[in-house]
């Protein structure tokens, strides 16, 4: 089973910031947290990964609480392209993908 | 450099009949994975290889799903006989790194079965 909580879906405003958040109250101390998108008919895409440090790349942002319990992703400015489904997971030993239902983010012109 | 290729994209079989999924990892990738995608759910894990080895199949229902990734590079799932409920996306997906450490996974396109 996922050990990740996130919303159902959300929506956003083609140009905002889109921040999507994840629940992991049960996260170790050795697991990482990665995120994943899926955007219709393709394969799954890593987004990026952190263990305690706020992370940045140059497609999105991660915030991890000092308590390692909640994550956010932060998309800067969503483009109608980032319409697609979003993963959280929480990576298992051996490098084990599980993953949930995942948010379906919808952006919006 | 060239992503993860699958094939076919798309195959409609009968209930009982016999399909095969071939996948081409990305060059150098040690480690191959096979997913499978149910509409409206994540993917879900079915085997692990690590070059020509499995690492992990214990979400691989045996009595009709088997694998194989010899000489360590292509890989094909097949599945015999196949059930209504194997209609689902297959996915395949690639990684650079050992099987115990943590790296980014690429995936393919996905090949779509529909059971009839």
């Amino acid at each position: 089973d996922a050990k990740t909580t996130q919303p159902t879906s959300m929506d956003c405003a083609e140009g905002r910031a889109a921040n999507l958040p994840c629940n992991h109250s049960t996260i170790s101390g050795n697991e990482y947290v990665y995120w994943y998108r899926q955007i219709h008919s393709q394969g799954p895409q890593y987004i990026i990964h952190g263990l305690k440090n706020n992370e940045t790349n140059e497609m999105a942002s991660l915030i991890i609480t000092e308590d390692r319990k909640s994550s956010t992703l932060i998309l800067p400015h969503a483009t109608l392209r980032d319409t697609a489904v979003y993963y959280c997971i929480v990576m298992e030993y051996g490098n084990k993908l599980v993953f949930g239902a995942g948010t379906i983010l919808r952006v919006k012109s | 450099e060239a992503g993860v290729a699958q094939s076919p994209r798309y195959k409609i079989i009968e209930k009982r009949q016999s399909v095969a999924f071939w996948c081409n990892p990305i060059s150098g990738h040690a480690t191959l994975y096979w997913y499978q995608q149910i509409l409206g759910q994540g993917p879900k894990l079915l085997i692990q290889f690590q070059n020509n080895g499995v690492v992990d199949d214990s979400q691989l229902p045996k009595d009709r799903f088997s694998a194989e990734r010899l000489k360590g590079v292509d890989s094909t799932l097949k599945i015999q006989p196949a059930k209504l409920e194997d209609s689902a996306v297959y996915l395949c997906a690639s990684s650079s790194r050992g099987a115990l450490s943590i790296n980014e996974q690429f995936f393919g396109p996905g090949t779509r079965l529909t059971v009839l």
